[in-house]
């Protein structure tokens, strides 16, 4: 039930494209949905992060969609650039009544942007 | 510059051999992390601790121990327990009340 679920495993975008990395989880307590981008030999950032109480957020190219019925949220990458080559994995965090849980995070998905 | 130091970003150590990894944050933050990387296997936690002279263990702490005797610092020690070492090792830190979570550049630890 801790667990989080990334999909695919690797994807591979032209420039310009939509990429779309998906991800799961069953935890209903898990109130915290964020999304880090991790280039290689570097540790990861945060890129943007979204509570259940909103459907969508965006920032710039980078949207989340959220699904609380379905518990599911995606990252939506629009216009992508050969720069947005990384690794990017989805977390979530839970809330125990004001007690914070530790980030989950899902295995992470290899985006390739071919020019 | 405010920020998480992890030293050393390349780590060779024999078997056998205890070795311990640095990480030094200046941003005053209470809670911080040890996570490591495998490829294909995500970011797993090893230690935490939210507050100094307190640490709990993660998900695979075996073979690892950590301190926290200044809020600054976390070191990690792998230890010879440890069977299958060699990874990429990743501190992290947060402020208690929120959520987001800044990491540092990772050690590569490899075992020869």
């Amino acid at each position: 039930q801790q667990q989080v679920k990334q999909s695919p495993q690797s994807l591979i975008v032209q420039k310009g494209g939509i990429s779309i990395i998906n991800c799961a989880y069953e935890n209903t307590a898990f109130d915290y949905f964020p999304w880090y981008q991790q280039f290689p030999g570097k540790g990861p950032a945060l890129l943007i992060a979204i509570r259940p109480d909103v459907s969508e957020k965006k920032e710039g190219r980078f949207t989340i969609s959220f699904n609380k019925s379905a518990k599911q949220f995606s990252l939506h990458i629009m216009d992508s650039q050969p720069g947005d080559s990384a690794t990017y994995f989805c977390a979530a965090r839970a809330n125990y009544g004001g007690s914070q849980g530790n980030l989950i995070f899902g295995k992470g998905t290899k985006l390739s942007v071919k020019p | 510059d405010g920020g998480i130091t992890q030293s050393p970003k390349y780590l060779f150590r024999k078997e056998g051999q205890n070795v311990t990894l640095s990480c030094e944050q200046n941003l005053n933050h209470d809670a911080m992390y040890w996570y490591r990387q495998d490829p294909g296997q995500g970011l797993r936690l090893i230690y935490y601790s939210q507050i100094v002279n307190d640490f709990q263990k993660g998900d695979i702490a075996e073979g690892y121990s950590v301190s926290r005797e200044k809020k600054e610092s976390f070191p990690l020690t792998v230890t010879s327990a440890q069977k299958n070492p060699t990874a990429f090792y990743l501190c992290a830190s947060s402020i208690l009340d929120r959520s987001e979570a800044f990491f540092g550049q990772g050690t590569r630890l490899t075992v020869v």
